[in-house]
């Protein structure tokens, strides 16, 4: 089945700097979307990519579709220590997740 | 908030006991989806359902059963309760075609 390869596992920052993750996928997939999950409750979507080579923004997140369709990557500028929490690739079709990056941010 | 209710929100049980684990969403939405979500692994697809008693297998789906009689309504259901079930379990909707998904707010179960 398809498989999805998020990396890195976790991160440890500090309040205030830059924070990139990413997302390879075995298959070509057509929409990538990026959710992130508070401790305790369920994951919620933070952006959906539908284009290869889609750049798209929220706040301080950007996320970018690759241009091979088998990779995106998200990117969360001047953290805040609410950024904590678990965040997830996923894309449409069979729903398929990726494993999660855990995000510490230390004040 | 696409209306999703999960119960129970926690549950501890005995290995080899019945589990029946309810979604119960308001917004008559066609697709459900159960998943679960365990250190390392990320959420798993277990089973999922295009509408009434129009379901399918997931990533994961042994030992799992499920049930959608009802467009608002998907249960999950473990017939026989074995440790590595112990998970948190989450139901999930779509809304349209673009496949994303809203989450409900999980299910912890303990299997002793």
């Amino acid at each position: 089945g398809q498989q999805l390869n998020q990396s890195p596992q976790s991160m440890f920052i500090q309040e205030g700097e830059d924070v990139s993750m990413n997302c390879t996928s075995s298959s070509i997939f057509n929409t990538w979307l990026w959710y992130k999950q508070d401790p305790g409750e369920g994951p919620v979507l933070l952006i959906a990519l539908y284009k290869a080579g889609e750049l798209t923004s929220n706040g301080r997140l950007t996320a970018q579709f690759g241009i091979t369709r088998k990779d995106s990557f998200l990117n969360i500028s001047a953290s805040i220590p609410s950024d904590v929490g678990i965040y997830f690739c996923g894309s449409y079709g069979k729903l398929t997740f990726g494993q999660g990056t855990i995000l510490t941010v230390h004040p | 908030d696409a209306g999703i209710t999960q119960s129970p929100r926690h549950k501890v049980t005995e290995t080899g006991t019945p589990v029946t684990l309810r979604c119960h969403q308001t917004e008559n939405h066609r697709y459900m989806y159960w998943y679960r979500q365990d250190p390392g692994h990320g959420l798993r697809l277990i089973h999922y359902s295009y509408g009434v008693k129009d379901t399918d297998k997931g990533e994961v789906s042994d030992g799992y059963s499920v049930s959608r009689s009802k467009t608002e309504d998907f249960l999950l259901t473990l017939e026989s309760a074995t440790s590595s079930q112990t998970s948190v379990y989450f139901c999930a909707i779509t809304t349209g075609t673009t496949g994303e998904l809203f989450f409900g707010e999980g299910s912890r179960l303990t299997v002793l």
